[in-house]
């Protein structure tokens, strides 16, 4: 039974790129969660993802946006990199209004220069 | 969202009890307490969850004393492979995931 898988696994991108990120959530999860991870500190919530809508946001900028796809995988998009920007993005896969049972995959180092 | 409160880091041997302290003196009602352990370049893992008295699973117990304003993650002997940073939350949505910074455990040999 495979987790969750994200592409790619790092990522090198020059201030004001644009940046793709894919994730697929574990079997039988229909949601999807996006968080940050700075260096040293905790994940920091971006957004979720449920029936390919956002349905909650953290605190973040409007540079960063996603999509949820009917098979309920999703990507992060984030424009106009910053060197802020720089961190691990994990996705999280769960199942529709439980608050336990996260699933995360290694993330995706993005190193914006 | 309650804030929690735990140690930056702890030391512990190999085959020792570890005892991880988390505060959330403004926990609501609803809320529901869950660890989290993360290595390094991955994600977090779900270890397990409660919300009164106590949990046990194959990995670890959790403690809530009866007012809920703490709890204490317990990993029995402990081996090198534990050495990581654990994560206290405290939530009641499911929608959204409140890390602080967590508690860096290092298993010494």
């Amino acid at each position: 039974d495979a987790g969750v898988t994200q592409s790619p696994t790092h990522l090198i991108k020059t201030r004001g790129q644009q940046v793709t990120l894919r994730c697929s959530p574990k079997s039988g999860h229909d949601t999807v969660s996006w968080y940050q991870q700075a260096l040293g500190q905790g994940p920091q919530f971006i957004f979720q993802y449920y029936e390919e809508e956002e349905r909650q946001r953290g605190n973040f900028p409007d540079r960063f946006s996603g999509h949820q796809y009917p098979n309920y995988s999703s990507e992060l998009n984030v424009n106009a990199l910053l060197l802020g920007d720089s961190a691990l993005y994990l996705c999280a896969s769960s199942l529709n209004r439980r608050n336990y049972g996260y699933t995360f995959g290694s993330g995706t180092r993005l190193t914006v220069v | 969202l309650a804030k929690t409160t735990q140690p930056i880091s702890m030391d512990s041997y190999e085959g020792q009890e570890v005892n991880i302290t988390c505060s959330h003196n403004n926990i609501a009602t609803n809320d529901y307490i869950t660890w989290y352990q993360q290595f390094p370049s991955q994600g977090p893992r779900f270890i397990i969850q409660g919300y009164k008295t106590k949990v046990t699973n194959e990995v670890a117990s959790l403690f809530i004393p009866a007012d809920r304003k703490s709890s204490t993650l317990s990993l029995p002997r402990v081996s090198l492979s534990d050495t990581a940073v654990y994560y206290c939350l405290v939530d009641r949505s499911a929608r959204q995931l409140t890390f602080g910074s967590g508690t860096q455990l290092t298993v010494l040999p």
